[in-house]
């Protein structure tokens, strides 16, 4: 069974400075690995995809992730960040043989002046 | 182009009552996916639909149930409501003709509320 785990419950940084999301997942199976972003009162929006390819993978608002195959981990970063950032990113992952994504617990960046 | 839309954004039910949300896929896709979200932590997939019938189901319990229309909106029903059913119910869509590696996009969800 495929699981997701972010060990990072909070994170808080000051404006400008980079960050980086951790997320790590279980599957015995190639994978497709996600990160969303959600707002206060909205849905989820993706910030970026890994399907294959390049590990090194860049999405929207800046942020950008890496695969780690070996270390089976999927992190999410961002050279600078701005009070806008402020939200809670969610890693999921899916494989070929299912349709569900399966998220972790989230982690809440809170950007401080 | 309008995005996922789902009705209602609040709902107050009673325990044992039941209750049906419905969600409008994002234009040109075919796919929805529901997920219930609890305070604090991250979406559990409920089930997904392609073609009007149920293709995957998560760990729910038949109290849950859904529909998928020509159109491809979709309907989630749950019945005899219990106190843990309070969460955020997201619809998702995606084109995904047959795939499951295509992007799923959210809605701003249903917050339900079980008294």
């Amino acid at each position: 069974a495929q699981s997701v785990t972010q060990l990072d419950s909070q994170v808080p940084v000051f404006e400008e400075a980079p960050v980086e999301l951790r997320c790590n997942y279980s599957s015995s199976v190639s994978v497709y690995l996600f990160w969303y972003v959600q707002y206060p009162n909205q849905g989820l929006q993706l910030l970026l995809k890994y399907l294959s390819g390049s590990t090194l993978v860049k999405g929207i608002n800046g942020f950008e992730a890496e695969f780690n195959k070996s270390q089976t981990s999927f992190h999410l970063r961002k050279p600078s960040v701005h009070i806008s950032d402020t939200a809670e990113y969610f890693c999921a992952v899916s494989d070929r043989s299912s349709y569900k994504l399966i998220f972790g617990s989230g982690t809440r960046l809170l950007v401080r002046p | 182009d309008a995005g996922v839309t789902q009705s209602p954004t609040h709902l107050i039910k009673t325990r044992g009552q039941q209750v049906t949300l419905r969600c409008s896929p994002k234009s040109g896709h075919d796919t929805v996916s529901w997920y219930q979200q609890a305070l604090g932590q991250g979406p559990q997939f409920i089930f997904q639909y392609y073609e009007e019938e149920e293709r995957q189901r998560g760990n729910f319990p038949d109290r849950f149930s859904g529909h998928q229309f020509p159109n491809y909106s979709s309907e989630l029903n749950v019945n005899a409501l219990l106190l843990g059913d309070s969460a955020l119910y997201l619809c998702a869509s995606s084109l995904s003709r047959g795939y499951s590696n295509q992007p799923q996009h959210f809605g701003d969800g249903t917050r339900l509320s079980i008294l």
